[in-house]
């Protein structure tokens, strides 16, 4: 079963502009990450936001968590075109199972 | 730098074989984990383990099965290897103290059966 639905499935932006991806979710949750995927490989933690925290930052990522709308959003600053990867988000209901969505393709042209 | 090795990278099988994708861990994580990765579908998780001998079902079991024998060993098993199951296979680890099961991924294994 697919906890997490991103949006959009793809996106395509020039460097330097701002990348943002939405994430909604089904149910309660202990704790929401972001991974990224480079073509291929295996997926990378990025980011993890806790149920009470509201805003999350590490370096040019910037995560935010609505409980209350079971939605998360990841925006990527100034992106760069290293940063053309697949992102996911996951979340981690209880215990130690995590459930990923499909995932947003995002391409940045240099 | 820590890892999570998969043995094989690509494999191809023919149908009906016995397929065996290896997977160790040197960061001394009590769990492991078996995802199958499909175009439009996601991650879905088939098997995890939290302990040495202990395995859990996840979403997608039905034609799987796995061992673990050794707390850095995680095998995920195809009895009689299908179609259907021409994917990639990603394992993963993660610690249980923190409570927040972060993963760290190995590089995947591309399976194709013929």
């Amino acid at each position: 079963s697919q906890q997490g639905e991103e949006d959009p499935q793809a996106l395509s932006i020039q460097e330097g502009e701002n990348a943002t991806m939405n994430c909604s979710y089904k149910t309660s949750i202990n704790n929401l990450q972001w991974y990224r995927q480079n073509s291929g490989r295996g997926l990378v933690h990025l980011i993890l936001i806790r149920s009470n925290e509201r805003e999350k930052h590490s370096g040019r990522l910037r995560v935010t968590l609505d409980t209350s709308k079971k939605s998360s959003s990841l925006l990527i600053t100034a992106s760069r075109a290293a940063d053309t990867a697949s992102y996911f988000c996951a979340t981690v209901a209880g215990g130690f199972k995590t459930i990923f969505g499909a995932g947003t393709r995002l391409f940045v042209k240099a | 730098d820590v890892k999570v090795t998969q043995s094989s990278r690509y494999l191809v099988k023919r149908t009906g074989e016995k397929v065996f994708l290896e997977c160790v861990q040197d960061m001394d994580h009590e769990n492991m984990f078996w995802y199958r990765q499909d175009p439009g579908l996601g991650l879905r998780l088939i098997y995890f383990s939290y302990d040495v001998k202990m395995k859990e079902k996840g979403d997608i079991p039905e034609g799987y099965s796995v061992s673990r024998e050794k707390k850095e060993r995680f095998s995920l098993i195809l009895e009689s290897a299908s179609t259907n199951q021409t994917s990639m296979y990603l394992c993963a680890s993660s610690f249980q103290g923190s409570g927040a099961n972060v993963l760290t991924f190995g590089a995947g294994s591309r399976l194709t059966v013929l």
